[in-house]
Protein backbone atom coordinates (compact mmCIF):
# COMPACT_ATOMS: atom_id res chain seq x y z
CA UNK A 1 0.00 0.00 0.00
CA UNK A 2 1.31 3.14 -1.02
CA UNK A 3 -1.04 5.02 1.94
CA UNK A 4 -1.72 8.38 1.55
CA UNK A 5 -0.21 10.55 -0.91
CA UNK A 6 -0.16 14.10 -2.08
CA UNK A 7 0.71 16.26 -5.06
CA UNK A 8 2.40 18.36 -5.81
CA UNK A 9 5.22 18.39 -3.62
CA UNK A 10 6.05 21.96 -3.75
CA UNK A 11 4.02 25.05 -5.51
CA UNK A 12 4.26 28.49 -6.19
CA UNK A 13 1.25 30.64 -6.64
CA UNK A 14 0.47 33.95 -7.96
CA UNK A 15 -1.97 36.39 -5.96
CA UNK A 16 -5.71 35.53 -7.21
CA UNK A 17 -4.81 32.49 -9.33
CA UNK A 18 -6.14 29.32 -8.21
CA UNK A 19 -5.10 25.36 -7.91
CA UNK A 20 -6.44 22.06 -6.80
CA UNK A 21 -4.17 20.27 -4.23
CA UNK A 22 -4.32 16.28 -4.56
CA UNK A 23 -5.14 14.00 -1.96
CA UNK A 24 -5.44 9.85 -2.76
CA UNK A 25 -5.70 6.96 -0.34
CA UNK A 26 -5.39 3.01 -1.03
CA UNK A 27 -6.32 1.81 2.41
CA UNK A 28 -10.07 2.27 2.01
CA UNK A 29 -11.07 4.46 4.59
CA UNK A 30 -13.55 6.29 4.47
CA UNK A 31 -12.74 9.09 6.71
CA UNK A 32 -10.58 11.90 5.07
CA UNK A 33 -8.85 15.49 6.15
CA UNK A 34 -7.51 18.69 5.47
CA UNK A 35 -5.19 20.37 7.68
CA UNK A 36 -2.70 23.73 7.14
CA UNK A 37 0.47 23.78 9.21
CA UNK A 38 1.89 27.00 10.11
CA UNK A 39 4.95 27.64 11.70
CA UNK A 40 4.31 27.61 15.46
CA UNK A 41 0.54 27.20 15.04
CA UNK A 42 0.18 23.49 14.99
CA UNK A 43 -2.51 21.78 12.58
CA UNK A 44 -5.87 23.16 11.72
CA UNK A 45 -8.58 21.45 10.35
CA UNK A 46 -9.48 22.70 7.07
CA UNK A 47 -12.11 20.00 5.75
CA UNK A 48 -13.36 16.73 6.47
CA UNK A 49 -15.00 14.11 4.66
CA UNK A 50 -17.38 11.20 6.25
CA UNK A 51 -17.27 9.47 2.61
CA UNK A 52 -18.22 9.64 -0.55
CA UNK A 53 -20.16 12.95 -1.20
CA UNK A 54 -20.24 13.83 1.91
CA UNK A 55 -17.90 16.40 3.61
CA UNK A 56 -17.67 19.26 5.81
CA UNK A 57 -15.99 22.25 7.52
CA UNK A 58 -13.70 22.30 9.85
CA UNK A 59 -11.96 24.76 12.06
CA UNK A 60 -10.47 27.46 8.69
CA UNK A 61 -12.45 26.69 6.20
CA UNK A 62 -12.69 29.85 4.59
CA UNK A 63 -10.86 30.47 0.70
CA UNK A 64 -11.37 26.66 0.63
CA UNK A 65 -13.34 24.35 -1.41
CA UNK A 66 -13.25 20.56 -1.47
CA UNK A 67 -15.02 17.50 -3.16
CA UNK A 68 -15.56 13.74 -2.04
CA UNK A 69 -16.21 11.78 -5.84
CA UNK A 70 -14.77 8.83 -4.60
CA UNK A 71 -13.50 6.74 -1.44
CA UNK A 72 -10.08 7.58 -2.67
CA UNK A 73 -9.78 10.98 -4.23
CA UNK A 74 -10.20 14.37 -1.83
CA UNK A 75 -9.08 16.83 -3.66
CA UNK A 76 -8.45 20.57 -1.98
CA UNK A 77 -9.58 23.73 -4.47
CA UNK A 78 -8.10 27.28 -3.83
CA UNK A 79 -9.76 29.37 -6.00
CA UNK A 80 -8.41 32.85 -5.09
CA UNK A 81 -4.91 32.43 -3.57
CA UNK A 82 -3.86 34.29 -1.08
CA UNK A 83 -0.41 35.09 0.70
CA UNK A 84 -2.38 33.91 3.90
CA UNK A 85 -2.70 31.09 2.54
CA UNK A 86 1.15 30.52 2.39
CA UNK A 87 1.15 27.33 4.33
CA UNK A 88 1.93 23.59 4.41
CA UNK A 89 -1.09 21.10 4.05
CA UNK A 90 -1.60 17.98 4.93
CA UNK A 91 -3.88 15.34 3.86
CA UNK A 92 -5.10 12.38 6.14
CA UNK A 93 -7.65 9.53 6.49
CA UNK A 94 -8.81 6.99 8.83
CA UNK A 95 -11.03 3.95 8.68
CA UNK A 96 -13.59 5.21 10.86
CA UNK A 97 -14.52 7.23 13.68
CA UNK A 98 -13.89 6.52 17.42
CA UNK A 99 -10.60 7.41 18.04
CA UNK A 100 -8.92 5.59 15.33
CA UNK A 101 -5.54 6.40 14.02
CA UNK A 102 -5.59 9.50 11.36
CA UNK A 103 -2.67 8.69 8.84
CA UNK A 104 -1.06 11.63 7.08
CA UNK A 105 0.98 11.92 3.47
CA UNK A 106 3.71 13.44 3.57
CA UNK A 107 2.42 17.03 2.96
CA UNK A 108 2.57 20.09 -0.25
CA UNK A 109 4.39 23.16 0.69
CA UNK A 110 2.57 26.03 -0.76
CA UNK A 111 3.89 29.53 -1.42
CA UNK A 112 1.83 32.56 -2.66
CA UNK A 113 3.59 35.45 -4.05
CA UNK B 1 -14.83 21.87 23.27
CA UNK B 2 -11.70 19.94 22.69
CA UNK B 3 -7.94 21.61 22.95
CA UNK B 4 -4.39 21.07 23.52
CA UNK B 5 -1.66 22.93 25.47
CA UNK B 6 2.00 21.63 24.66
CA UNK B 7 4.01 23.59 27.28
CA UNK B 8 7.22 24.12 25.97
CA UNK B 9 7.65 24.96 22.43
CA UNK B 10 11.36 24.19 22.77
CA UNK B 11 13.21 21.28 24.96
CA UNK B 12 16.79 20.68 24.59
CA UNK B 13 18.25 17.59 26.40
CA UNK B 14 21.25 15.63 26.10
CA UNK B 15 21.67 12.31 24.64
CA UNK B 16 21.26 9.53 26.93
CA UNK B 17 19.09 11.84 29.20
CA UNK B 18 15.50 11.26 30.06
CA UNK B 19 12.81 13.06 27.34
CA UNK B 20 9.56 14.57 28.83
CA UNK B 21 7.13 16.24 26.28
CA UNK B 22 4.06 17.69 28.44
CA UNK B 23 0.41 17.80 27.10
CA UNK B 24 -2.04 18.99 28.93
CA UNK B 25 -6.07 18.53 27.04
CA UNK B 26 -9.65 19.53 27.66
CA UNK B 27 -12.31 17.71 26.91
CA UNK B 28 -16.27 17.52 27.69
CA UNK B 29 -16.40 13.59 26.75
CA UNK B 30 -13.66 11.22 27.62
CA UNK B 31 -10.71 11.48 24.88
CA UNK B 32 -8.68 9.98 22.63
CA UNK B 33 -5.28 11.01 22.93
CA UNK B 34 -2.38 10.89 20.81
CA UNK B 35 1.17 11.55 19.86
CA UNK B 36 2.60 12.41 16.68
CA UNK B 37 6.15 12.87 15.03
CA UNK B 38 6.99 14.97 12.48
CA UNK B 39 10.47 14.65 10.95
CA UNK B 40 12.06 17.73 8.85
CA UNK B 41 9.78 17.90 5.72
CA UNK B 42 7.89 14.93 6.18
CA UNK B 43 4.36 13.94 7.34
CA UNK B 44 3.52 13.15 10.97
CA UNK B 45 4.07 9.67 12.11
CA UNK B 46 1.97 8.29 14.67
CA UNK B 47 3.91 7.42 18.39
CA UNK B 48 1.44 5.95 20.28
CA UNK B 49 -2.65 6.57 21.22
CA UNK B 50 -4.61 6.19 23.98
CA UNK B 51 -8.12 5.42 23.08
CA UNK B 52 -9.68 3.02 26.33
CA UNK B 53 -7.99 0.25 29.30
CA UNK B 54 -4.57 0.79 30.24
CA UNK B 55 -3.65 4.50 31.41
CA UNK B 56 -0.12 3.83 30.58
CA UNK B 57 0.67 3.32 26.35
CA UNK B 58 4.11 2.35 24.83
CA UNK B 59 4.64 3.58 21.76
CA UNK B 60 7.36 3.12 18.68
CA UNK B 61 11.11 4.11 19.77
CA UNK B 62 10.84 3.65 22.97
CA UNK B 63 8.54 6.26 23.71
CA UNK B 64 5.18 5.81 26.00
CA UNK B 65 2.60 8.02 27.71
CA UNK B 66 0.52 7.96 30.55
CA UNK B 67 -3.28 9.00 30.57
CA UNK B 68 -3.72 11.05 33.96
CA UNK B 69 -7.52 11.43 34.06
CA UNK B 70 -7.35 13.94 37.33
CA UNK B 71 -4.38 16.52 35.98
CA UNK B 72 -5.65 16.21 32.36
CA UNK B 73 -2.70 14.97 31.31
CA UNK B 74 -1.20 12.93 28.63
CA UNK B 75 2.79 13.52 29.02
CA UNK B 76 5.16 11.75 26.47
CA UNK B 77 8.43 10.54 28.06
CA UNK B 78 11.92 8.21 26.96
CA UNK B 79 14.00 7.09 29.49
CA UNK B 80 17.20 7.84 27.38
CA UNK B 81 17.03 10.23 24.20
CA UNK B 82 18.63 9.38 20.67
CA UNK B 83 20.17 11.87 18.41
CA UNK B 84 17.41 10.09 16.15
CA UNK B 85 14.79 11.20 18.32
CA UNK B 86 15.35 14.83 17.38
CA UNK B 87 12.26 16.00 15.73
CA UNK B 88 9.09 17.65 16.07
CA UNK B 89 6.01 16.17 18.21
CA UNK B 90 2.41 17.08 18.25
CA UNK B 91 -0.38 15.95 20.70
CA UNK B 92 -3.66 15.84 19.55
CA UNK B 93 -7.32 14.94 21.15
CA UNK B 94 -10.00 13.84 19.93
CA UNK B 95 -14.24 13.26 20.84
CA UNK B 96 -14.10 10.17 18.21
CA UNK B 97 -17.33 11.76 17.30
CA UNK B 98 -17.86 14.50 14.86
CA UNK B 99 -15.97 13.05 12.03
CA UNK B 100 -13.57 12.04 14.42
CA UNK B 101 -11.69 15.20 14.16
CA UNK B 102 -8.56 15.67 16.16
CA UNK B 103 -7.48 18.98 17.69
CA UNK B 104 -3.40 19.48 18.10
CA UNK B 105 -1.32 21.18 19.91
CA UNK B 106 0.64 23.63 18.50
CA UNK B 107 4.10 21.68 18.71
CA UNK B 108 7.31 20.66 20.53
CA UNK B 109 10.53 20.68 18.90
CA UNK B 110 13.08 18.32 21.09
CA UNK B 111 17.02 19.00 20.39
CA UNK B 112 19.13 16.30 21.36
CA UNK B 113 22.79 17.20 22.39
CA UNK B 114 25.54 15.48 21.84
Amino acid sequence: NAGVTQTPKFRILKIGQSMTLQCTQDMNHNYMYWYRQDPGMGLKLIYYSVGAGITDKGEVPNGYNVSRSTTEDFPLRLELAAPSQTSVYFCASSYSPQGLTQYFGPGTRLLVL
Amino acid sequence: AQSVTQLGSHVSVSEGALVLLRCNYSSSVPPYLFWYVQYPNQGLQLLLKYTTGATLVKGINGFEAEFKKSETSFHLTKPSAHMSDAAEYFCAVSDGVAGNQFYFGTGTSLTVIP
